[in-house]
């Protein structure tokens, strides 16, 4: 099955840094690879993703780069905001039918 | 916007007793799932469900659990015998396309406290 390895595990910055959280995978068939956000007691929600015939995509202060060669992919937040304090989550689809497997997630602590 | 409603919120029951969680899907979606995350560890997938069988499931999910579509609207997950292990905040989700991956839209959770 696949395998989906994350780093780093927490990471502090101050507002107005980037982050840049990245991402392993194993399965060479995996072609999706969503990043979701989660604050504390709510409900994970998809803030970005990525297909693997692309290999950048962008939204405003976020961005994702994907490396298929390499099997990996970050995800980059510029301007980082207090607000953007959460835990993050990337994922990887090798079965076409959004069964995601997800890494274990970074804390992300936006200091003022 | 619609979103994907789950109940109960929260859940407490002893070991060994049955729990139904209840998931109403996004309307028009045609794949559901149930995730579940352990306290401060990553969410992780239990089981699909489209065309009112399960398309896949992992090995977490076994003999003691089960899903159901019992109606139009409704996606469950039963426990037979919980477990103390089976703590976890469980996550259902839904998905609108067919054959292609889409974006899951989860609900707020349901967290399940076992005794």
């Amino acid at each position: 099955g696949e395998n989906v390895e994350q780093h780093p595990s927490t990471l502090s910055v101050q507002e107005g840094d980037s982050a840049v959280i990245k991402c392993t995978y194993s399965d060479s068939a995996s072609n999706y690879f969503p990043w979701y956000k989660q604050e504390l007691g709510k409900r994970p929600q998809l803030i970005i993703d990525i297909r693997s015939n692309v290999g950048e995509k962008k939204d405003q202060r976020i961005a994702v780069t994907l490396n298929k060669t390499a099997k990996h992919f970050s995800l980059h937040i510029t301007e980082t905001q207090p607000e953007d304090s959460a835990v993050y989550f990337c994922a990887a689809d090798n079965s076409g039918y959004s069964t995601l497997t997800f890494g274990k997630g970074t804390m992300l602590l936006v200091s003022p | 916007e619609p979103e994907v409603t789950q109940t109960p919120s929260h859940q407490v029951t002893q070991m060994g007793q049955e729990v139904i969680l209840r998931c109403v899907p996004i309307s028009n979606h045609l794949y559901f799932y149930w995730y579940r995350q352990i306290l401060g560890q990553k969410v992780e997938f239990l089981v699909s469900f489209y065309n009112n069988e399960i398309s896949e499931k992992s090995e977490i999910f076994d003999d003691q659990f089960s899903v159901e579509r019992p109606d139009g609207s409704n996606f469950t997950l039963k426990i037979r015998s919980t477990k103390l292990e089976d703590s976890a905040m469980y996550f259902c989700a839904s998905s609108e396309t067919s054959g292609n991956t889409g974006e899951l839209f989860f609900g707020e959770g349901s967290r399940l406290t076992v005794l």
